[in-house]
């Protein structure tokens, strides 16, 4: 049973470039959440999803940020436009549908977004 | 917006000793969840707490999760170099239907 998959891994964009993160949660998990991690700190929420809902995107920048969790496919973090603080460990984690576990969230290895 | 206080924020320790961190929060949690962090890799649960005065262990791990419902706590006996790493609390507040809180972290560092 694979665990949450991430990729890429690591991601280098120049300034005002896009990048697409990808997150494809554990088999049988429906609920899919997005974090932020700065170096020395821990981790900021920053969107909730079910597929094809977004339930809660309290912790997004109102700007340059989008997320998706279709039908079909990964669940997508979209950062349009990118700056340099928005270089930072990006993770996705996924827990199972089941009311009585659905705080257990499972993390992916993150994607390390650097932009120059 | 709602924070949660861990300390302490770095352990410097033998190994072999035990260890103690714990998490605050000034409102009520109904889920506590304990996670450890290692360089370039995504945190892995170690715990999880549902009830207040809820004691669970996991090997060497115990967690608790406080009777006011605003603490919890992390103790790690006899430490061994692997133990090395960050450990992060986390809750879902009260009032949050789906909002899991992340403390800032401790970091374990062990003497051989």
């Amino acid at each position: 049973n694979a665990g949450v998959m991430q990729n890429p891994r690591h991601l280098v964009r120049r300034r005002g470039q896009e990048a697409r993160l990808r997150c494809s949660p554990m088999k049988g998990h429906s609920h899919v959440y997005w974090y932020r991690q700065l170096p020395e700190e821990g981790l900021k929420f920053m969107v909730y999803l079910q597929k094809e809902n977004i339930i809660d995107e309290s912790g997004m920048p109102k700007e340059r940020f989008s997320a998706e969790f279709p039908k079909e496919g990964p669940s997508i973090l979209r950062i349009q436009q990118v700056v340099r603080g928005d270089s930072a460990a990006y993770f996705c984690a996924s827990s199972p549908p089941a009311s009585g576990s659905k705080d257990e969230q499972f993390f992916g290895p993150g994607t390390r977004l650097t932009v120059l | 917006g709602q924070q949660l206080n861990q300390s302490p924020q770095s352990m410097f320790i033998q190994e072999g000793e035990d260890v103690s961190m714990n998490c605050t929060s000034s409102s009520i949690f109904n889920t506590w969840l304990w996670y450890k962090q290692e360089p370039g890799e995504g945190p892995v649960l170690l715990i999880a707490l549902y009830k207040a005065g809820e004691l669970t262990s996991n090997g060497r791990l115990t967690a608790q999760f406080g009777i006011t419902r605003k603490d919890s706590f992390l103790n790690i006996s006899a430490s061994i170099p692997s133990d090395v790493g960050i450990y992060f609390c986390a809750g879902r507040p009260y009032s949050s239907a789906s909002k899991i809180i992340f403390g800032s972290g401790t970091r374990l560092s062990i003497r051989p």
